[in-house]
C-alpha cells in the first residue's frame, strides 16, 4: 500500500493567520489526492479532491496543490470554525490516509 | 439532503459476528458505489470496502478480506458490511461513505454517515 506522510502533526495558529499543510506519498500518485476536515465527534468532511477541486460548499479559503508526491492544503485566512484535524488521502490504489494535522488555537 | 445512516455496531466476543446495515436517503442509491471506513479509538482512518453501483464488483483492504462481506439492496436504499472472524483489532467506529461515481475507482468519499460504533471484546 501507498504509506502516506503529514507535517507537521499539529499546529498552533490565530483566527486570520494563513496555514499550510504539508502531505507526501511514497510513491507517485499523480493529482489522485483528497483533503478531509474532521471536528471531534464527527465524521471527516470532503474539502478538496483531486489535489486542487474544491468540494461543493467548503470556503474558497481552502485550497490544494501539488503533484506526484508532494501536496499542501492551504487555509489562506484561519477563522474559528476550523480548528479540527485534517487529513489527506490518496486514492490512486487501495486508498490510504495520512495520520491528519490538528489545527488548535493558539 | 443526501443522508447516510449507520446502525447495528455494538459489543461483540472475539470470534463472533456482526452486520452493519446503511440506509441511505436523498440520491439515486444504485448511481454511485459505496464504502465502509472505519477509525478505531485516537487512531487514523482506515478504507475497509467499496462496492460499485451495481454490486457487482466488491473489494477489501487486506486487513479484512475473508471475514468480512459488503453488499447492498439497491430496491432498499441500503448498504450492508457482514462481519465475522471479529478480533479485538477490529474495534472502531465504522463509517459508510459515498463515491461519487458508479465504480468508486479512483474517487474521493463525498458523503460520510454519522458512524456506528464496534466493539470487540470478551
Amino acid at each position: 500500500d501507498i504509506q502516506m506522510t503529514q507535517s507537521p502533526s499539529s499546529l498552533s495558529a490565530s483566527v486570520g493567520d494563513r496555514v499550510t499543510i504539508t502531505c507526501r506519498a511514497s510513491q507517485s500518485i499523480s493529482n489522485y489526492l483528497n483533503w478531509y476536515q474532521q471536528k471531534p465527534g464527527k465524521a471527516p468532511k470532503l474539502l478538496i479532491y483531486t489535489t486542487s477541486s474544491l468540494q461543493s460548499g467548503v470556503p474558497s479559503r481552502f485550497s490544494g496543490s501539488g503533484s506526484g508526491t508532494d501536496f499542501t492544503l492551504t487555509i489562506s485566512s484561519l477563522q474559528p470554525e476550523d480548528f479540527a484535524t485534517y487529513f489527506c488521502q490518496q486514492t490512486y490504489s487501495t486508498p490510504t490516509f495520512g495520520p491528519g494535522t490538528k489545527v488548535d488555537i493558539k | 439532503e443526501v443522508q447516510l445512516l449507520e446502525s447495528g455496531g455494538g459489543l461483540v466476543q472475539p470470534g463472533g459476528s456482526l452486520r452493519l446495515s446503511c440506509a441511505a436517503s436523498g440520491f439515486t442509491f444504485s448511481s454511485y458505489a459505496m464504502s465502509w471506513l472505519r477509525q478505531a479509538p485516537r487512531k487514523g482512518l482506515e478504507w475497509v470496502s467499496t462496492i460499485s453501483g451495481s454490486g457487482a464488483g466488491t473489494y477489501y483492504a487486506d486487513s479484512v478480506k475473508g471475514r468480512f462481506t459488503i453488499s447492498r439492496d439497491n430496491s432498499e436504499n441500503t448498504l450492508y458490511l457482514q462481519m465475522s472472524s471479529l478480533r479485538a483489532e477490529d474495534t472502531a467506529l465504522y463509517y459508510c461513505a459515498k463515491r461519487p461515481t458508479l465504480s468508486g475507482f479512483g474517487d474521493p468519499f463525498d458523503v460520510w454517515g454519522q458512524g456506528t460504533m464496534v466493539t470487540v471484546s470478551s
